[in-house]
């Protein structure tokens, strides 16, 4: 049962465009939302972050967008370069319980940025 | 330099040849973390730590065992080890929970 879904396994863009990234979710006890990338033979770093009392978070080129009603967030990255190429994975854990600690992944999106 | 290390970072080995994966932070973190990471499916986290002594179980932690006897240190141990946990694993670290998780450079492991 996949909790987070990332439904488009990859993305191509053009430099200078934007790259909007998608990310679903069913489970309505995730509160706080996280997107990471992945260089090959790296570990995957933090990117951005968001909390459901918000709709939006901002971070220079990289803007997160929640829709708590649809269950579905966003990334977008503007303008795209081509060091942005990467696997992107959003992640949700939820405020608390007896799942307090633990993070869900998606399946993740590679994203090619084209010079 | 601050950083999340993990040992070895390759390994073949075959069913039931019980081993363990280091993971070794040195950011004074209360939260660690163990994932795996397999094709179209993401990462899955198999167990996490929330201070020493305190571990509970991710979303697969069938097959793994982990212990936090100290805060620098978070071992994942196979037991048995079988094919399907044949995969690239991940440890990751925050200050506490809530906090931006650091990730290790990986270990990949294939079971014969």
């Amino acid at each position: 049962d996949q909790q987070v879904k990332q439904n488009s396994p990859s993305l191509s863009v053009q430099e200078g465009r934007i790259s909007i990234l998608n990310c679903d979710y069913t489970n309505s006890m995730f509160d706080y939302f996280l997107w990471y990338k992945k260089y090959p033979a790296e570990g995957p770093t933090f990117l951005i972050s968001i909390s459901s009392i918000k709709d939006k978070n901002e971070d220079g080129r990289f803007t997160v967008f929640l829709n708590k009603s649809a269950k579905h967030l966003s990334l977008h990255i503007v303008p795209s370069q081509p060091g942005d190429s990467a696997v992107y994975f959003c992640a949700a854990s939820p405020a608390g319980g007896t799942s307090y600690g633990k993070l869900t992944f998606g399946q993740g999106t590679i994203l090619t940025v084209h010079p | 330099e601050a950083q999340v290390t993990q040992n070895p970072r390759y390994l073949i080995t075959v069913t039931g040849k019980k081993l363990t994966v280091t993971c070794s932070q040195n950011m004074n973190h209360e939260y660690m973390s163990w994932y795996r990471q397999d094709p179209g499916l993401g990462l899955r986290q198999i167990y996490y730590s929330m201070n020493v002594e305190v571990t509970d179980k991710g979303d697969v932690p069938e097959g793994y065992k982990v212990s936090r006897k100290e805060k620098r240190n978070f071992p994942l141990i196979l037991e048995s080890p079988s094919p399907n946990q044949t995969s690239l694993y991940f440890c990751a670290s925050s200050l506490s929970w809530g906090e931006t998780q650091y990730f290790g450079p990986g270990t990949r492991l294939l079971v014969l």
